[in-house]
């Protein structure tokens, strides 16, 4: 079964900075993989998404992520931190669109003013 | 907004007792699936329904059970309420682009359900 790992619940940034967060997967067939992201007291919302074809995707709001298969990753970046970032992000996974997503613990991002 | 419609949005209620969640997909979807977010197992896969028809099981409670009317919502039914049901259900709909399936789920603001 497929399955997601995100260390550190909770991220601090400094508004202006980079973020950062780190996705790593386990799928024993070419994953869908997906970061979505939760407000506070929202359902949760694709931030970006890959199938197949380019390992570098780019998403909502500045975010983009890049599929690494050697490595089995799928790292979450934005160049500058905005205080409107401050939300949980989620990194998920499934089986070949599936649509049946594992996700995640989640990280939670504070960004600094 | 996702266009999923969630109800009840928040519902306290005690041990033993049974609740109904409600969700109306996106219009056109035909999928629907059930998570449970809470503190200490992050968001799990409860049940997919596609066009009425159970679709696959993720890790639900015997104790739960959901389904899919023909007119495409879905009702999650929680019985025999323990205080460890307390948590976020959500529901999530999906669409399909040329018979493939997208990979997106669209979600549901959730309905919080806490048992005392």
């Amino acid at each position: 079964a497929q399955s997601v790992t995100q260390l550190g619940s909770h991220v601090s940034v400094s508004e202006g900075a980079l973020v950062l967060l780190r996705c790593n997967y386990s799928s024993s067939v070419p994953p869908y993989l997906f970061w979505y992201v939760q407000y506070p007291n929202q359902g949760l919302q694709l931030l970006l998404k890959y199938t197949t074809g380019a390992t570098l995707v780019k998403g909502i709001n500045g975010f983009e992520a890049e599929f690494k298969k050697s490595e089995t990753s799928f790292h979450l970046t934005k160049p500058s931190a905005h205080m409107s970032d401050a939300a949980e992000y989620f990194c998920a996974v499934s089986d070949n669109g599936n649509n049946r997503l594992a996700f995640g613990k989640g990280n939670q991002v504070v960004v600094i003013p | 907004d996702s266009g999923v419609t969630q109800t009840p949005k928040h519902l306290i209620t005690a041990t033993g007792q049974r609740v109904t969640l409600r969700c109306s997909p996106r219009s056109g979807d035909l999928s629907v699936y059930w998570y449970q977010q809470s503190l200490d197992q992050g968001l799990q896969f409860l049940i997919q329904y596609y066009n009425g028809e159970e679709r696959a099981k993720g890790n639900i409670l015997e104790r739960f059970s959901a389904q899919q009317f023909p007119d495409l919502h879905s009702e999650l039914n929680l019985s025999s309420l323990e205080l460890g049901d307390s948590a976020l259900y959500f529901c999530a709909s999906s669409a399909k682009r040329g018979g493939l399936n997208t990979g997106e789920l669209f979600f549901g603001e959730g309905s919080r359900l806490t048992v005392l």
